[in-house]
């Protein structure tokens, strides 16, 4: 079964940038979406945004404004979360999910990394 | 945006029960929801896509039904395992948005 393996745990400073990585450790890194969501201590699930890694093809939530970006190094098989100007609400668990099914079928959420503690304090 | 109202947002039950949660889309998004179980510390778990169809591996105690605007999601026969916060997710257009999620004790 695919596993998705997240990089180690950050703590931040306010204004500072994170990078936070997710490998697929095998080879059906691609032909699926690949999801970030996110979840605040205590809080509930948030999504993030997505990638196609074949194509690069990006969405985010508008809740990020212009601070999110994604992308993909497909000679590694993986894809990074960057968050710009970090705040103390931003404080959370980052997860990254890989959807299942195919063409119209697919659905999200089919396989999930460990999550990855971020932490924002000055 | 497509927003998720789930309901109730906490549930106390008692082994072997039937339960059900709730959720309401604020649009359309034809069957496209699923169900997700997360334990303490855990990442979460998919139990249900195209608002019901069973994921691989899921219990068969576990059923979803809706389409449109409403969706539900059904446990029966309630076992210790099965407590977590149960969230639904609308997956029909971006930004893919969770419910508030249902916490389940038992």
């Amino acid at each position: 079964q695919v596993q998705m393996v997240q990089s180690g745990a950050e703590v931040m400073k306010p204004g500072a940038s994170v990078k936070v990585s997710c490998m697929a450790a095998a080879s059906s890194f691609s032909s699926q979406y690949l999801h970030w969501v996110r979840q605040a201590p205590g809080r509930g699930l948030e999504w993030m945004g997505l990638i196609n890694p074949d194509t690069g093809y990006t969405t985010y939530s508008q809740a990020f404004h212009d601070r999110i970006a994604v992308t993909r190094d497909t000679s590694t098989n993986t894809i990074y979360m960057i968050l710009t100007g970090l705040k103390s609400d931003d404080t959370a668990v980052y997860y990254c999910a890989r959807s299942g099914g195919s063409g119209s079928g697919w659905y999200p959420g089919h396989i999930w990394g460990q999550g990855t503690l971020v932490t924002v304090s000055s | 945006d497509f927003q998720m109202t789930q309901f109730p947002s906490s549930l106390s039950a008692s082994l072997g029960d039937r339960i059900t949660i709730t959720c309401r889309a604020s649009q359309d998004i034809r069957n496209y929801a699923a169900w997700f179980q997360q334990k303490p510390g855990k990442a979460p778990q998919l139990l249900m896509y195209s608002a019901a169809t069973l994921h691989s591996g899921v219990p068969s105690r576990f059923s979803g039904n809706g389409s449109g605007t409403e969706f539900s999601l059904t446990i029966d026969s309630l076992r210790p395992e099965d407590v977590a916060v149960y969230y639904c997710q609308n997956y029909y257009s971006p930004p893919y948005n969770f419910g508030q999620g249902t916490r389940l004790e038992i």
